[in-house]
């Protein structure tokens, strides 16, 4: 199975800050990566597909990047509702793995 | 607008069974394929089994292989994950998720609200 491993678990980031999250596959995944956000209590709700292509309704400060085994997730400016742990999936294969999740707090 | 829902979580004892269904609605079920991603406490997520649109192609997680069987009803709109010899390590939410095309692209755009299922004596 592929493995997923996101860094870093969690970050502290103020609102208005540009934040970026990096997800690493195990082996090339081409651009078979998707990214989640999941608040509290919540079910999860996709972002960014295929590394880099926009989720209709999502804001267009959210972007993705990457190709291969190395991506990131970036958020140009950090709104209050941003706060949430995001996950990266890959779909490259079966069967589909997600990474362990970072955590967007609050400074 | 899709919408999932799940049914049929609980507290159930080591070795039990339980079966779960997710309404679906929203969508043209039969179009695409449906997983179920579960979720422990605290912890990240797990896709654990998912199946085309026609229902003729299913796929498992390893975890889960031989014990849960998934299935569906096209013209009830609904999914099913028939669990059996359920382990403590089984304890989580579980989603029903909807994937983006009819087979083989686990890109889930919509989800349920979960459902918990706790197994323990």
């Amino acid at each position: 199975d592929i493995q997923m491993t996101q860094s870093p678990s969690s970050l502290s980031a103020s609102v208005g800050d540009r934040v970026t999250l990096t997800c690493r596959a195990s082996q090339s995944i081409s651009r078979s990566l998707n990214w989640y956000q999941q608040k509290p209590g919540r079910a999860p709700k996709v972002m960014i597909y295929d590394a880099s292509s926009l989720q209709s309704g999502v804001p267009s400060r959210f972007s993705g990047s990457g190709s291969g085994t190395d991506f990131t997730l970036t958020i140009s400016s950090l709104q209050p509702e941003d706060f949430a742990t995001y996950y990266c999936q890959h779909t490259y294969n079966t069967p589909t793995t997600f990474g362990g999740g970072t955590k967007v707090e609050i400074k | 607008e899709v919408q999932l829902l799940e049914s049929g979580g609980g507290l159930v004892q080591p070795g039990g069974s339980l079966r779960l269904s997710c309404a679906a609605s929203g969508f043209t079920f039969s179009s695409y394929g449906m997983s179920w991603v579960r979720q422990a406490p605290e912890k990240g997520l797990e896709w654990v089994t998912g199946l085309s649109g026609s229902g003729d192609n299913a796929y498992y997680a390893d975890s889960v292989k031989g014990r849960f069987t998934i299935s569906r009803d096209n013209s009830k709109n609904t999914l099913y994950l028939q669990m059996n010899s359920l382990r403590a390590e089984d304890t989580a939410v579980y989603y029903c998720a909807k994937e983006t095309a009819v087979v083989g692209k686990p890109t889930f755009d919509g989800w349920g609200q979960g459902t918990l299922v706790t197994v323990s004596s």
